[in-house]
């Protein structure tokens, strides 16, 4: 009830590809779903965060897209980046309970 | 930079010894975490501290102690480790407990040897 699930484990994209990540979560409890971005000796930084009352969320070239029905949501990198290579975490959390709880993480690399 | 500093960066210790990991956030958050980073899994939360106080001890082993003496600063204490301690230990603070954004430290990669 508590885990996230992501796939892929590792990701290889080509330089202005689309890269897709996917997580599921099985507790209806969960309000608010971040994903983070860490890059080799650095802690995760947040990227962008989404809560369920909306299906998709957009910044810039990073969109999360979420289905609650399916309890799934997923990060779509748009023209991807040599500079996007890092690895990603989803998460999720809900609001009584505080702690976050991460997926696997997904390590990206964009060939140029 | 994050406003939240991990000291030291990297550490190697034996079994026997004692050492501290220290934390320190100038963000003005009310709570703070203590994360592990292992190789190909989850960050696992061990420990959660909500206005100086511990809110959460994931099942972390009593070698693991915690220490928050103020709210801009969080310790962890370690002794008598073993070698599958070793990891990336991550602390993070957030304004408030709850789902709010958590801002992370560099870390402090720890080596049992």
């Amino acid at each position: 009830q508590q885990q996230v699930k992501q796939s892929p484990q590792s990701l290889i994209v080509q330089k202005g590809g689309i890269s897709i990540i996917n997580c599921a979560y099985e507790n209806t409890a969960f309000d608010y779903f971040p994903w983070y971005q860490q890059f080799p000796g650095k802690g995760p930084a947040l990227l962008i965060a989404i809560r369920p009352d909306v299906s998709e969320k957009k910044e810039g070239r990073f969109t999360i897209s979420f289905n609650k029905s399916a309890k799934q949501f997923s990060l779509h990198i748009m023209d991807s980046q040599p500079g996007d290579s890092a690895t990603y975490f989803c998460a999720a959390c809900y609001n009584q309970g505080g702690k976050l709880i991460f997926g696997q993480g997904t390590e990206l690399s964009v060939k140029p | 930079e994050t406003g939240v500093t991990q000291t030291p960066r990297h550490l190697v210790m034996g079994m026997t010894n004692k050492k501290s990991l220290k934390c320190e956030q100038h963000l003005g958050h009310n709570a703070m975490y203590w994360y592990k980073q292992s190789a190909k899994k989850p960050l696992e939360l061990m420990f959660v501290y909500n206005f100086k106080e511990q809110t959460e001890n994931n099942s972390v082993p009593s070698r693991f102690s915690p220490e928050c003496p103020n709210s801009s600063h969080l310790f962890l204490h370690l002794h008598t480790l073993q070698p599958e301690d070793s990891a990336l230990y991550l602390c993070a603070s957030s304004q408030d407990f709850g789902n709010t954004e958590a801002f992370f430290g560099q870390g402090t990669r720890l080596t049992v040897v």
